[in-house]
């Protein structure tokens, strides 16, 4: 079946840095989700990618679609301390495949 | 709009007996997905359900099932509890028919004991 690499599994960072993640999959996908857990809730998305090569803002979050539509980075600019939680990427593959595929997640950590 | 609201919250339930929860997608959306998550296993899928119809399901054994009803609105059972289907149980809905963009609701935590 399809499986998603997400890497790194944890990310220890100083309030100000950068941060990027990615993932991988073993197959095409047709659609990359970025979403961003708080302990005890449900995943929020952050980010949706439709397109190849697609790359995407929402205010310091950055994401891009692969080219070879089998990865896909996330990117987080001038961390602050409320982006701690864990990011997960998703993926569908689309036709009659209506679920989706995620990774095992990004556990951030950001030190004021 | 109201996001996808889940109940109850929080559930306690011993072996053997059976358990239903419930979704309310964003109104609107016609598409129910359901996913188990565990810490070992991360988010698995579970079964999606669009204008009342199963679509696609996942690998989990028969005990684990599903309904939608005519206002999108959806239920899951889980009958004859094991301890390790203690987890937490996420809904989530999508305006699309192909259920792409997923927005998830806060979650059913089950405990098994």
């Amino acid at each position: 079946g399809q499986q998603l690499n997400q890497s790194p599994q944890s990310m220890f960072i100083q309030e100000g840095e950068d941060v990027s993640m990615n993932c991988t999959s073993s197959s095409i996908f047709n659609t990359w989700l970025w979403y961003k857990q708080d302990p005890g809730e449900g995943p929020v998305l952050l980010i949706a990618l439709y397109k190849a090569g697609e790359l995407t803002s929402n205010g310091r979050l950055t994401a891009q679609f692969g080219i070879t539509r089998k990865d896909s980075f996330l990117n987080i600019s001038a961390s602050i301390p409320s982006d701690v939680g864990i990011y997960f990427c998703a993926g569908n593959s689309g036709g009659s495949n209506y679920k989706l595929t995620f990774g095992k997640g990004t556990l951030l950590t950001v030190n004021p | 709009k109201a996001g996808v609201t889940q109940t109850p919250r929080y559930l306690i339930k011993t072996r053997g007996q059976q358990v239903t929860l419930s979704c309310s997608p964003i109104s609107g959306h016609r598409s129910v997905s359901w996913y188990q998550q565990t810490p070992g296993q991360g988010l698995q899928f579970l079964f999606e359900y669009f204008s009342e119809t199963q679509r696609n399901k996942g690998n989990f054994p028969g005990r684990f099932s599903g309904r939608q009803f005519s206002n999108s609105r959806s239920e899951m059972n889980v009958s004859t509890l094991e301890l390790g289907d203690s987890a937490l149980y996420l809904c989530a809905s999508s305006d699309r028919s192909g259920g792409e963009t997923q927005y998830f609701g806060p979650g059913t935590r089950l405990l098994v004991l």
